[in-house]
């Protein structure tokens, strides 16, 4: 059974770029699309965007200029970077799985099956 | 892109039935049949619940169900329990590769 962990600082100071790293357990990372979704305190789910294990990306438009994310498949692990960082970034972030389905003869990603526990990230001086 | 438009709260009986809505635009619910239903309790990560409008997941009961009529998805829970008491987003494919959630339902259970 898939599983999935993210790791990274809690605390982050303003301006600077927030790292995260998920960890995949109990399957291989190969051939999925993973996403990152991020939850302030007592609010909504933002989805910030996913990544293929060939590299290939795409992000929310609100974020996109700040996002970047990259995928290690030697180490079953993906990373989310976020740049210039304010106080509205602090939120608990989550990896997950990204699956799709086939409509009007397309495919689209459009669900998430898997999730990790979340991890709480501040932004803070 | 602006959330989709969720209840803030439901609530219902045990035993009975609750419909939470889910309402977004022609670009993005309206378009695809591409929505996706998660519940979340409180410190936890959300659950898949539904995709695909109105598919379930391996293991997830089939009180749980899903649908759509036009730019509104809807998620019923049928037979209420104790345990379903918790946070609902839906979350719907937006074009362009991207997704857009929910503002979330918190459903009591009375």
């Amino acid at each position: 059974q898939v599983q999935l962990q993210e790791s990274g600082p809690g605390l982050v100071k303003p301006s600077e770029t927030l790292s995260l790293t998920c960890t995949v357990s109990g399957g291989s990372i190969r051939s999925f699309y993973w996403s990152w979704i991020r939850q302030p305190a007592g609010k909504g789910l933002e989805w910030i965007g996913r990544i293929f294990t060939s590299g290939s990306t795409n992000y929310n438009p609100s974020l996109k200029s700040r996002v970047t994310m990259s995928v290690d498949t030697s180490k079953n692990q993906f990373s989310l970077k976020l740049s210039s960082v304010t106080a509205a970034d602090t939120a608990v972030y989550y990896c997950a799985r990204n699956r799709g389905s086939s409509s009007s003869g397309n495919y689209y990603y459009h669900y998430m099956d898997v999730w990790g526990k979340g991890t709480t990230v501040s932004v803070s001086s | 892109q602006s959330a989709l438009t969720q209840p803030a709260s439901v609530s219902g009986s045990p035993g009975q039935s609750i419909t939470i809505s889910c309402t977004g635009t022609s670009s993005d619910v309206g378009s695809y049949n591409l929505v996706s239903w998660y519940q979340q309790h409180p410190g936890k990560a959300p659950k898949l619940m539904i995709y695909e409008v109105s598919k379930w997941p391996s293991g997830v009961s089939n009180r749980f169900s899903g649908s759509k009529s036009g730019n509104t998805a809807s998620l019923t829970i049928s037979g209420l329990q104790a345990e379903d008491e918790a946070d609902y987003y839906c979350c719907s494919y937006a074009g362009s590769t991207t997704l857009i959630f929910g503002g979330g339902t918190k459903l009591t259970v009375l």
